[in-house]
């Protein structure tokens, strides 16, 4: 069964700086899809990236980029230049791309606090 | 473009009590899923549809839970009768197809039983 392991349940960095968040996974497939979601306290999840697992490039969105090692089956998010709207529980997800039941795997998450 | 909409965004019954929660999601998006996070955890999936059909209802606790979604858009997710430890906050979400460009959730409805 594929898992998802977030082996930081808590992380802190002063704002404007860079920090990353890791995520491993364990799968035997080879087709698959890679998402960090953002949760702020009270507030609603926002999906932040996603990486498709045969593409080598690894994904950015502005701030945010990953480091996709997938023969390590690591999947990092790095926020550079981290504001105080960043503070937010950070999960990682997993989601085979084969038959018909495609569900999210989630890790457990990581909580970061941006300090000013 | 509006987001999923939930309602309510709080609900406070006695044990026992049934209750309801309904979602709107993002037009276009023909799968919905329903799950239930409780605090400090990711979310646990309890019930997914494609269109009408609930394709994967294994996590649904089915004797006192129960889902619908009839015409294929909005959605009913109901706890009868509620039991202490169904607290938690429940999302919704919405995707077009498998899913693959990642899910898209509402701001959840948070349930305490008392």
């Amino acid at each position: 069964a594929q898992t998802v392991t977030q082996s930081q349940p808590e992380m802190s960095v002063q704002e404007a700086e860079t920090v990353t968040l890791s995520c491993t996974y364990d799968t035997s497939e080879n087709n698959y899809y890679l998402f960090w979601y953002k949760q702020p306290p009270s507030r609603q999840m926002i999906l932040v990236i996603r990486q498709e697992a045969y593409k080598q490039q690894n994904a950015t969105e502005n701030r945010f980029s990953v480091n996709f090692q997938k023969a390590a089956k690591s999947f990092s998010l790095k926020i550079s230049d981290s504001q105080l709207g960043d503070t937010a529980m950070y999960f990682c997800a997993f989601m085979e791309n084969a038959g018909n039941n495609r569900k999210l795997i989630w890790g457990l998450g990581t909580s970061l606090a941006v300090n000013p | 473009e509006a987001g999923v909409v939930q309602s309510p965004r709080y609900k406070i019954i006695e044990k026992k009590q049934p209750v309801a929660f309904w979602c709107n999601p993002i037009s276009g998006h023909n799968t919905l899923y329903w799950y239930r996070q409780n605090l400090g955890q990711g979310p646990e999936l309890l019930i997914r549809y494609e269109n009408e059909e609930a394709v994967d209802d294994s996590q649904l606790p089915k004797d006192r839970f129960s889902a619908e979604r009839l015409k294929g858009v909005d959605s009913t997710l109901k706890i009868q009768p509620a039991e202490l430890g169904d607290s938690a906050v429940y999302l919704c979400a919405s995707s077009f197809m498998t899913g693959l460009n990642g899910q898209y959730f509402g701001p959840g409805t948070r349930l305490t039983v008392l």
